[in-house]
């Protein structure tokens, strides 16, 4: 069956580093979505990508985050310069099909000391 | 804007239960609902998702039921196992949003021997 696949598993940054988490969604889907887990907290959205650009953003998805399909498979998420807070597991989701249904990805987890 | 409440917040039950978890949000104006599970430091397992049109959705001992009208969304566990034990989640999208999901809190469901 089909899978939304994402790397590292584990990544561990210092503060004010550049981390890039890659994404390879469902082969068929088009549409793509980054979100996020604070430990303990809810799932958050940070942002749609459709047809090459950005559908909506959060407002946790400010200036500091990117995301780009630099080729035909992977859907990455670039943080420019981590803070203690970006600490979290950060999922890849990606929609095909008639029923929308949303597939995700094992996730990232992204600890920054 | 799409706010999801689930409760109970967590759940402790004998194996063997029938249990129910419950799932309410504010824009009933939906298109689906889903409901993942969470294994804990792990990703998101899609268990179901009911299209608007339908009231209720059935996988193996899992039944989800919608009633959009008054905004809500039931999952039944039949006969529960200890493999069970996990978070369970809801999230509805926003109907001015192409996919955007709204994640509840979850509720920790614990079935112990």
């Amino acid at each position: 069956e089909p899978e939304v696949t994402q790397t590292p598993s584990h990544q561990v940054t210092q503060m004010g580093q550049e981390v890039i988490l890659r994404c390879v969604p469902i082969s068929n889907h088009l549409y793509f979505y980054w979100y996020r887990q604070i430990l303990g907290q809810k799932v958050e959205f940070l942002v749609s990508f459709y047809n090459n650009e950005i559908s909506e953003k959060s407002e946790i998805f400010d200036d500091q985050f990117s995301v780009e399909r630099p080729d035909g498979s992977n859907f990455t998420l670039k943080i420019r310069s981590t803070k203690l807070e970006d600490s979290a597991m950060y999922f890849c989701a990606s929609i095909g099909g008639q029923s929308y249904e949303q597939y995700f990805g094992p996730g990232t987890r992204l600890t920054v000391t | 804007k799409q706010e999801v409440t689930q409760i109970p917040a967590a759940l402790s039950v004998p194996e063997g239960e029938n249990l129910v978890l419950n799932c309410s949000f504010t824009d009933s104006a939906i298109y689906n609902l889903q409901w993942f599970r969470q294994d804990p430091g792990k990703g998101l397992t899609s268990l179901l998702l009911i299209q608007s049109s339908q009231r209720e959705q059935t996988s193996g001992r899992l039944n989800a039921s919608l009633d959009k009208s008054s905004g809500r969304s039931t999952l039944y566990i039949a006969a529960s196992q200890p493999g069970d034990s996990a978070t369970y989640l809801c999230a509805a999208p926003e109907f001015t949003s192409y996919g955007k999901l709204t994640f509840g809190q979850g509720t920790i469901l614990t079935v112990h021997p």
